[in-house]
């Protein structure tokens, strides 16, 4: 199964309100990065947390990782309508390859 | 506009052919990545190059290849399609290697095997 798993698969709120994205993985990690992918397009970076960060800011989005739970969650705060959108978490193996996985995505949708 | 492009952005196939997808990196970046986006696979790792060279591989099947030239655009080979291998391919690029890297992701290329 995948490296980075993320919960809930599909998040419905209104706009305005708060959304909380989780996952979590497997093996240990060097980073966790997240992206968000509009649908069809390409993924865009959006943060990434080295496994000595706790927390990480960048605008309305707020990072926090566990590693003794082996889980991250991504809240973004006062959701836009332009916030609709897949959002997926990705993680190394740890080691020394190159390699990141992506989880299967969250799929968030904000009602007008 | 991550400044990655990809060609074709759709391509329309039969069962058994071959295809090329071409990716041309950011201005400056010399790594490239090739991944796969299906319904029920989720994104996959196909491989990854860096400067010319292969540097890691994930689920490529034996079917597909890959490559990187010197002007450092890359390729996706896939041969002897088959329904399943309908798909979203991307292709995204980082300054260097390194799972620290921010990768930028292309529009994608939508391949439909009939």
């Amino acid at each position: 199964s995948q490296q980075g798993e993320e919960d809930p698969q599909a998040l419905s709120i209104q706009e305005g309100e708060n959304a909380t994205m989780n996952c979590s993985y497997k093996t240990s990690i060097n980073n966790l990065q997240w992206y968000r992918q509009n649908s069809g397009r390409g993924l865009v970076h959006l943060i990434l947390i080295r496994s000595n960060e706790r927390e990480k800011h960048s605008g309305r989005l707020r990072v926090t990782l566990d590693t003794s739970k082996k889980s991250s969650s991504l809240l973004i705060t006062a959701s836009r309508a332009a916030d609709t959108a897949s959002y997926f978490c990705a993680t190394d193996e740890g080691n020394r390859d190159d390699k990141i996985i992506f989880g299967k995505g969250t799929r968030l949708h904000i009602l007008p | 506009d991550s400044g990655v492009t990809q060609t074709p952005k759709h391509l329309i196939t039969a069962t058994g052919q071959r295809v090329t997808l071409r990716c041309s990196p950011r201005s400056g970046d010399l790594s490239v990545y090739w991944y796969q986006q299906s319904l029920d696979q989720g994104l996959q790792f196909l491989i990854q190059y860096y400067n010319g060279e292969e540097r890691a591989k994930g689920n490529i099947l034996e079917r597909f290849s890959a490559q990187q030239f010197p002007d450092l655009h890359s390729e996706l080979n896939l041969s002897s399609l088959e329904l399943g291998d309908s798909a979203l391919y991307f292709c995204a690029s980082s300054v260097e290697y390194g799972v620290q890297e921010t990768q930028y992701f292309g529009p994608g290329t939508r391949l439909l095997v009939l």
